[in-house]
């Protein structure tokens, strides 16, 4: 059973960067692909991006390309997701998410609520 | 990128029905890598149905998912209280995922 820990919440200015970090534990890191979700209030969920650590490959939703950096630290099993030049729509729930399509197998993090407010 | 577009939007029903919900794809989904999401408020997606019809562990066998290509359901046989919530599918079959804008399912 994996259990996935994200950071605690944020609070950032218009134009800046947040970091928001998920260490794992109880499993195998680098067998899972580790994704990346967002909410906003009262809206639905938002694929962001994904990481496969054991290939160090990430791949990102079109609509994030170019602002957004997902990585891995395999020695600490902690994936990290960094959004740049923030605006107020990013204001959002992010969640970190790792599974294994063929088994079935997906854990949640907690979510980190991340505002963004001038 | 793959848009899954999910309806209805809102299901009002009552305990004891049955629930189904659709998600059509604008591409073929490969290999049926399609999985269904329930969440509840303040919480964190949970995977009921994975390769659009296996269901994930635990999950009860009131929950059904079948369909391929562009075309998916999720069933729920018979409605228990804790069933009404909102319901996402997912396509997995591409480097870049993508979710529907999710069905809510509520109380009659």
């Amino acid at each position: 059973q994996v259990q996935l820990v994200q950071s605690g919440a944020e609070v950032k200015k218009p134009g800046s960067s947040v970091k928001v970090s998920c260490k794992a534990s109880g499993g195998t890191f680098s067998s899972y692909t580790i994704s990346w979700v967002r909410q906003a209030p009262g809206q639905g969920l938002e694929w962001m991006g994904r990481i496969i650590p054991i290939l160090g490959i990430a791949n990102y939703a079109q609509k994030f390309q170019g602002r957004v950096t997902i990585t891995a630290d395999k020695s600490t099993s902690t994936a990290y997701m960094e959004l740049s030049s923030l605006r107020s729509e990013d204001t959002a729930v992010y969640y970190c998410a790792a599974s294994i399509a063929a088994a079935g197998e997906d854990y949640w993090g907690q979510g980190t609520l991340v505002t963004v407010s001038s | 990128e793959i848009v899954l577009t999910q309806s209805p939007g809102t299901l009002s029903l009552s305990p004891g029905e049955r629930a189904t919900l659709s998600c059509r794809a604008s591409q073929s989904v490969s290999s049926s890598y399609l999985a269904w999401y329930q969440q509840k408020p303040g919480q964190a997606p949970r995977l009921l149905i994975y390769g659009a019809s296996s269901r994930a562990t635990g999950i009860p066998d009131r929950f059904s998912g079948s369909g391929s290509g562009t075309d998916f359901t999720l069933t729920i046989s018979r409605l228990e209280p804790e069933d009404f919530a909102v319901y996402y599918c997912q396509q997995y079959g591409s480097s870049r995922y993508t979710f529907g804008q999710g069905t809510k399912l509520e109380i009659k």
